[in-house]
C-alpha cells in the first residue's frame, strides 16, 4: 500500500473549518483513501473514504486532487470533541496499515 | 455506521494468568476481522488477521500461541492472551470488516481493551 506523509500535529479554533491535508504521492490507481480518527483512549472511528471523486458525509468532507497524489480532510466546524489524532490510509486490498496520523487540537 | 462493540473495556490480571477478549460486530456480518495493539503514545500495530472458519494470520514478530484467536461465527472473534506477563499490557482494539458493493470495503473499529498485567 501506498505510504501517507501527515503533518504531525495542526491547531484549529472551535468553530471554525479544520482542513487536514495528507500526502500519497505514490497511490495506485485500485487504492482508495481513508480516514480515520481516535479520540483518546478510545477505538479508532471510520469518517469518510474516497477513491477520486470528492466525497462529503455528515461528519466531513474528503477533497482528492485531480491527479491523486495529496488529499484534504475538512471538518467544516470543528468542536472541542473533534480533538483527536487523524489518520490518512490508503489501501487497496490490503489490511489498514496506522501511520502516526495528525494531532487536531481544537481549542475554544 | 456499523457497530463493533469490545468486552471486557478493562482488565487486571496477575502475571501468568490468561485473558480472552471477545469482539463483536452487532449490525453487520464480518467475515474478515483484525486484532490490533497499541501501546502509549504508539499507532496501532496489526496483530492477525481472522477470517471467519479458518485458521488466524499473524503478523511478524506476533506469537500465535500467545495470542490466541477464534473466529468461529460472522458476528465474533476471540483473542486469549495466554500466560501473559506485563510487557503484555497494552490497549488491545478489534475491527470488522464490511463489505459494501461499490467495490471498497471499510473497517469498523471496537471500543478497545485496556490490559494491565500485574
Amino acid at each position: 500500500d501506498a505510504k501517507t506523509t501527515q503533518p504531525p500535529s495542526m491547531d484549529c479554533a472551535e468553530g471554525r473549518a479544520a482542513n487536514l491535508p495528507c500526502n500519497h504521492s505514490t497511490i495506485s490507481g485500485n487504492e482508495y483513501v481513508y480516514w480515520y480518527r481516535q479520540i483518546h483512549s478510545q477505538g479508532p472511528q471510520y469518517i469518510i473514504h474516497g477513491l477520486k471523486n470528492n466525497e462529503t458525509n455528515e461528519m466531513a468532507s474528503l477533497i482528492i486532487t485531480e491527479d491523486r497524489k495529496s488529499s484534504t480532510l475538512i471538518l467544516p466546524h470543528a468542536t472541542l470533541r473533534d480533538t483527536a489524532v487523524y489518520y490518512c490510509i490508503v489501501r487497496g486490498y490490503s489490511t489498514l496499515t496506522f501511520g502516526k496520523g495528525t494531532m487536531l487540537l481544537v481549542s475554544p | 455506521g456499523a457497530v463493533v462493540s469490545q468486552h471486557p473495556s478493562w482488565v487486571i490480571c496477575k502475571s501468568g494468568t490468561s485473558v480472552k477478549i471477545e469482539c463483536r460486530s452487532l449490525d453487520f456480518q464480518a467475515t474478515t476481522m483484525f486484532w490490533y495493539r497499541q501501546f502509549p503514545k504508539q499507532s496501532l500495530m496489526l496483530m492477525a488477521t481472522s477470517n471467519e472458519g479458518s485458521k488466524a494470520t499473524y503478523e511478524q514478530g506476533v506469537e500465535k500461541d500467545k495470542f490466541l484467536i477464534n473466529h468461529a461465527s460472522l458476528t465474533l472473534s476471540t483473542l486469549t492472551v495466554t500466560s501473559a506477563h506485563p510487557e503484555d499490557s497494552s490497549f488491545y482494539i478489534c475491527s470488522a470488516r464490511d463489505r459494501v458493493s461499490s467495490g471498497a470495503d471499510t473497517q469498523y473499529f471496537g471500543p478497545g481493551t485496556r490490559l494491565t498485567v500485574l
